[in-house]
């Protein structure tokens, strides 16, 4: 199957700072990547939908200025959280789209953030 | 509006049977997903059914009516490693994913 990978795996940061974290897909091409953001015991919310080479659609109530996202190759998607704070502590997943199957979503490992 | 439903939670015993359902209503259908999340990890694709019927993937089954707005996740001869959350989600008309919540399956001894 496609395998997707992300990095780095976990990050701990201090409050203000900014954090990117890079999706790649490793074995296909990927028009379209999404990030998600997961906390404790619910579940995945889609943050925004990332195509190749134009900018990304966020979803209702999430920041583009807060979280850049660029997509700038058909392997390579970048999250950036900026000026990170504690209530941004999460688990965030990729996931990219096969673009020769544009039905299933492979997702990375997922990238653990705290910000202390 | 869209949604999914499935049970939050189920409990089964190892070596059995269990089923997992999940209802959908969404703008449009480009075929049902489930996938498997294990605690800390990222979720694992399964199956994907978008004609109505059975496909059978060694141990785990998936099922879809999309007349009925429904489908159901079957897990055989389970085993403890089976313990996860299992995701139901749809394509809708724009190939966007909508997710369920989930169901917590525990397996006892």
């Amino acid at each position: 199957g496609a395998v997707v990978s992300q990095h780095p795996s976990r990050v701990i940061c201090k409050s203000g700072t900014s954090v990117k974290i890079e999706c790649r897909s490793l074995d296909f091409q990927a028009t379209t990547m999404f990030w998600y953001r997961q906390f404790p015991k619910q579940s995945l919310m889609l943050m925004a939908t990332s195509n190749e080479g134009s900018k990304a659609t966020y979803e209702q109530g999430v920041e583009k200025d807060k979280f850049l996202i660029n997509h700038a190759s058909l392997t390579l998607s970048t999250l950036t959280v900026t000026s990170a704070h504690p209530e941004d502590s999460s688990f965030y997943i990729c996931s990219a789209r096969d673009g020769d199957s544009a039905e299933t979503q492979y997702f990375g490992p997922g990238t653990r953030l705290l910000v202390l | 509006g869209q949604n999914i439903d499935q049970p939050t939670e189920m409990t089964a015993t190892e070596g059995a049977i269990v089923q997992i359902n999940c209802t959908y209503q969404t703008s449009g259908f480009n075929g049902l997903f489930w996938y498997q999340q294990h605690a800390g990890e990222a979720p694992t694709f399964l199956s994907y059914n978008v004609l109505d019927g059975l496909e059978e993937k060694g141990r785990f089954s998936s099922f879809l009516s999309r007349s009925k707005g429904y489908s159901y996740l079957l897990l055989k001869e389970l085993q403890m490693k089976d313990s996860a959350s299992y995701l139901c989600a749809v394509a809708d008309g724009n190939y966007q994913l909508i997710w369920g919540a989930g169901t917590k399956l525990i397996i006892k001894p």
